[in-house]
């Protein structure tokens, strides 16, 4: 059950706005707006961010948002803020895997 | 306000065996889908094992198909993984997590604190 790709790395300066990419295939990601990201800091739990591709838990800050084009989702953090370091990432649904769900690769965010 | 709390981590032996358990509060239990989410010394997430609210049907990823076995006990507001003939590469934090009721949409909003497994002799 291969994982979906993600860039191993983005970086931005505070106030910049990054883009990260998950692709995947017609079998997950394009498949079905099943896609959520989460955000993880050292030693800590996982946070969601966006879950159905686009929807936003009501204690994340609008700064975070989402989208998906073909069988590439992305999210994209305005404002970046120091904070916002950390290990982001994407998963979804998939029929390719027993499991129902697969993670993406992971992206470390560094804010410069 | 929802708690997930895991416990039942610790050191094993290959071959060993271990019981995780996951007390839930501040929802009800039987609603929801549920599941184990893994993360390795330094790696990435991997989804373990779903189980659906009423129990009757469970997903397993390919590298603990037969070893690990996920249940749940909605009376006890509580999650199981019983994890047989561990190996080496099952040592990770093992996160519970409750989904929504349908495991398509609504993500997978809380996680529990995690819990340390480590298979070495």
């Amino acid at each position: 059950q291969s994982a979906l790709t993600q860039p191993a790395s983005v970086s931005g300066s505070p106030g910049q706005s990054i883009t990260i990419f998950c692709t995947g295939t017609s079998s997950d990601v394009g498949g079905y707006n099943s896609v959520s990201w989460f955000q993880q800091h050292p030693g800590k739990a996982p946070k969601l961010l966006i879950y159905d591709v686009t929807k936003r838990p009501s204690r994340i800050s609008n700064r975070f948002s989402g989208s998906k084009s073909g069988n590439t989702a992305s999210l994209t953090i305005s404002g970046l803020q120091a904070e916002d370091e950390a290990d982001y990432y994407c998963s979804s649904y998939t029929t390719t895997s027993t499991s129902l769900y697969v993670f993406g690769s992971g992206t470390t965010v560094t804010v410069l | 306000e929802v708690h997930l709390v895991e416990s039942g981590g610790g050191l094993v032996q290959p071959g060993g065996s271990l019981r995780l358990s996951c007390a839930a509060s501040g929802f009800t239990l039987s609603s929801y889908w549920m599941s184990w989410v893994r993360q390795a010394p330094g790696k990435g997430l991997e989804w373990v094992a779903h189980i659906k609210p009423d129990g009757s049907e469970k997903f397993y990823v390919d590298s603990v198909k037969g070893r690990f076995t996920i249940s749940r006990d909605n009376a006890k507001n509580s999650l199981y993984l019983r994890m047989d003939s561990l190996r080496a590469e099952d040592t990770a934090v093992y996160y519970c997590v409750r989904n929504g009721i349908v495991i398509t949409f609504g993500g997978a909003p809380y996680w529990g604190q995690g819990t340390l497994v480590s298979v070495s002799s």
